[in-house]
């Protein structure tokens, strides 16, 4: 059982390009959620999507976007990386609604340079 | 104000104490609250939630909430090496979204 598997782990960037993080999970859960996570700055929240189909805003959303791309896949794509997006990103997948419980991936290590 | 504030540490606890760690949150509207752990170059895992006043047991693990006084804790009995690790606070707001604070980095000494 994979649970939630992020890809890539490591890239470097160069600032202004552009790439995609890519999340899957096969657990059937509906909720699914990007942080991000800087030292001393716990996990923020970038975008989530509570079901298949919809997503929202969290608290640092500018300079990303993310596609729902079914139930299983949700994506976070930089258009322009900047040098303040170098971060380490987690998704995250949350079964029941009545249930906190949200399972992360290993995460990915972005460097932009 | 940060929504989930916590001291950063580090917390130096010796082997076979008592470690305490301390949460507080801004939303009154919370409802569910929980603590996760991370190790250093790993994801977050979850190890307790609580919803409601009082205390909740699970192990060596103790969470504690106070909704009156927008606080809650985690005490780890018989603090063992392996317990070192940094602590996430976690707390769904009124918006449904999972807000972490900036976690504790507790190291238990042999």
């Amino acid at each position: 059982n994979a649970g939630v598997t992020q890809t890539p782990k490591f890239q470097v960037l160069k600032t202004g390009q552009s790439m995609t993080l890519q999340c899957a999970q096969d657990m059937n859960h509906n909720s699914m959620y990007w942080y991000r996570q800087d030292p001393g700055m716990g996990l923020r929240l970038i975008y989530y999507s509570a079901s298949e189909g919809t997503t929202d805003k969290g608290e640092v959303p500018n300079g990303y976007n993310v596609s729902r791309l079914n139930k299983r896949e949700f994506s976070l794509r930089l258009e322009s990386a900047a040098p303040s997006q170098t971060s380490v990103y987690f998704c995250a997948s949350r079964g029941s609604p009545g249930t906190g419980e949200l399972f992360f991936g290993e995460g990915s290590r972005l460097t932009v340079l | 104000q940060k929504e989930v504030e916590q001291n950063s540490g580090p917390l130096s606890v010796p082997e076979g104490a008592i470690a305490s760690l301390n949460c507080t949150y801004s939303d009154r509207g919370s409802q569910s609250f929980f603590w996760y752990r991370q190790y250093s170059g790993k994801s977050p895992e979850l190890i307790m939630s609580i919803y409601s006043n009082g205390d909740k047991e699970d192990g060596r693990f103790t969470a504690q909430l106070n909704k009156a006084s927008q606080y809650v804790s985690l005490l780890i009995r018989d603090s063992q090496p392996s317990d070192s690790a940094t602590y996430l606070c976690a707390v769904y707001n009124a918006g449904n979204m999972l807000t972490f604070g900036g976690g504790t980095r507790l190291m238990v000494k042999p």
